[in-house]
């Protein structure tokens, strides 16, 4: 079973400041199967990016993922108020796992 | 529209059984993956397993193998997460998903259905 170790547990920013959320593998994700959602309180998970680097339909430019391999990251550009949430990676190959999760807070 | 529509909240006692259900709209259901994943109280999401409804071909994650069962009505569109005996630690909000297994994420979530187990 692949496991996904995220960084930092949490990360303290203020609106218009760029968030870099980490994302690492135990084994190599196949064909690069791996996706970030974005949860916020009381409500299912959204997803983000898919394959590593593509944006889902109608999520802002301002989400960019890349990575391969072992290391991917979530970048956040200018961080607007509604992006303040949790995000989980997910490799969604034929034994999905997920990371632990990574909390944006408002500084 | 793609729906993925859940039972409702639950309250039970240790050693009870649970059948939980996800119905879906929109899309061909038998042939998209249906997945669980758990949500235990402030903590991350969890995979569980996940099933094809066309031919009930199912999946478990190693930690949840022999804990729960999945299985589909694909005559009713209707996915199932079941337990035979349940835990205070199957406390937790339970997500169905579709897809998110073998090469596709998971691109729609039920609402969840909140399982609280206590004596």
């Amino acid at each position: 079973e692949i496991v996904l170790t995220q960084s930092p547990g949490t990360l303290s920013l203020s609106p218009g400041e760029r968030a870099t959320l980490s994302c690492r593998a135990s084994q190599s994700v196949s064909s690069n199967f791996l996706a970030w959602y974005q949860q916020k309180p009381g409500q299912a998970p959204r997803l983000l990016i898919y394959g590593a680097s593509s944006r889902a339909t109608g999520i802002p430019d301002r989400f960019s993922g890349s990575g391969s391999g072992t290391d991917f990251t979530l970048t956040i550009s200018r961080l607007e108020p509604e992006d303040f949430a949790v995000y989980y990676c997910q490799q969604y190959g034929t034994s999905p796992t997920f990371g632990g999760g990574t909390k944006v807070e408002i500084k | 529209e793609v729906q993925l529509v859940q039972s409702g909240v639950e309250v039970k006692k240790p050693g009870e059984s649970l059948k939980i259900s996800c119905k879906g709209s929109g899309y061909s259901f038998s042939s998209s993956w249906i997945g669980w994943v758990r949500q235990m109280p402030g903590k991350g999401l969890e995979w569980m397993g996940v099933i094809y409804p066309a031919d009930s071909d199912t999946r478990y994650s190693p930690s949840f193998e022999g804990q729960v069962t999945i299985s589909a009505d694909k005559s009713i569109r209707t996915a199932y997460l079941q337990w035979n005996s349940l835990k205070a630690s199957d406390t937790a909000m339970y997500f169905c998903v579709r897809q998110g297994f073998g090469g596709n994420p998971v691109d729609y979530w039920g609402q969840g259905t909140l399982v609280t187990v206590s004596s």
